[in-house]
């Protein structure tokens, strides 16, 4: 079956980075974009961007240009979202989601939290 | 940038009751990129429909979705007390690819 395990909680202080990894089984990794969303406590879901696992390429929300980056490692099925200059805004869970043919985010991590503080 | 809302921000229904749940966009979406989310407190979301009106794999029947254009909305038929949750929509575009959800619909026990 589809699972996406991430890595656990961080703590981070301000204008640090953290990356976060979400490791794929029960499917062809470099067949679907993996998509990262995130959602602070009692807020939506916010989307941060996508990659595809097969060429690495990227693309990003517009809020987070120049401060998140997207990878991969094909060897192990595993993708990562690093979020540099952190603040206390970006408190949040992170998800990574598996981006379907239909437009859609088919299945998704645990997530994991990220606080930010001081 | 299209914008999503959903209304009502709180539904308050009792277990059997019909629940529907209304996200509008601020410009025609296309139906095939039209999805809709279950969320329960800590839980990562679910996806229930894609395509604006197919259902996800072992979604029970009692989920239906609808709509066109830039009003969709998701109906579920007899409330369970599993259905208690946070819904949302969301749309994709494809040229740049990027995903817009709505700030979603608390359906709680009334």
């Amino acid at each position: 079956q589809v699972q996406l395990v991430q890595s656990g909680a961080e703590v981070k202080k301000p204008g640090a980075s953290v990356k976060v990894s979400c490791k794929a089984s029960g499917y062809t990794f470099t067949s679907y974009d993996i998509n990262w969303v995130r959602q602070a406590t009692g807020q939506g879901l916010e989307w941060m961007g996508w990659m595809n696992p097969n060429s690495g390429n990227t693309g990003y929300a517009q809020k987070f240009q120049g401060r998140v980056t997207m990878t991969r490692n094909t060897s192990i099925s595993t993708a990562y979202m690093e979020l540099s200059s952190l603040r206390s805004e970006d408190t949040a869970v992170y998800y990574c989601a598996r981006g379907s043919s239909y437009g859609d985010l088919d299945y998704w991590g645990q997530g994991t939290l990220v606080t930010v503080s001081s | 940038e299209i914008v999503l809302t959903q209304s009502p921000g709180t539904l308050s229904l009792s277990p059997g009751e019909r629940a529907t749940l209304s996200c509008r966009a601020s410009q025609s979406v296309s139906s095939s990129y039209l999805a809709w989310y279950q969320q329960k407190p800590g839980q990562a979301p679910r996806l229930l429909i894609y395509g604006a009106s197919s259902r996800a794999t072992g979604i029970p029947d009692r989920f239906s979705g609808s709509g066109s254009g830039t009003d969709f909305t998701l109906t579920i038929s007899r409330l369970e007390p599993e259905d208690f949750a946070v819904y949302y929509c969301q749309q994709y575009g494809s040229s740049p690819p990027i995903f817009t959800f709505g700030p979603g619909t608390k359906v709680d026990i009334k």
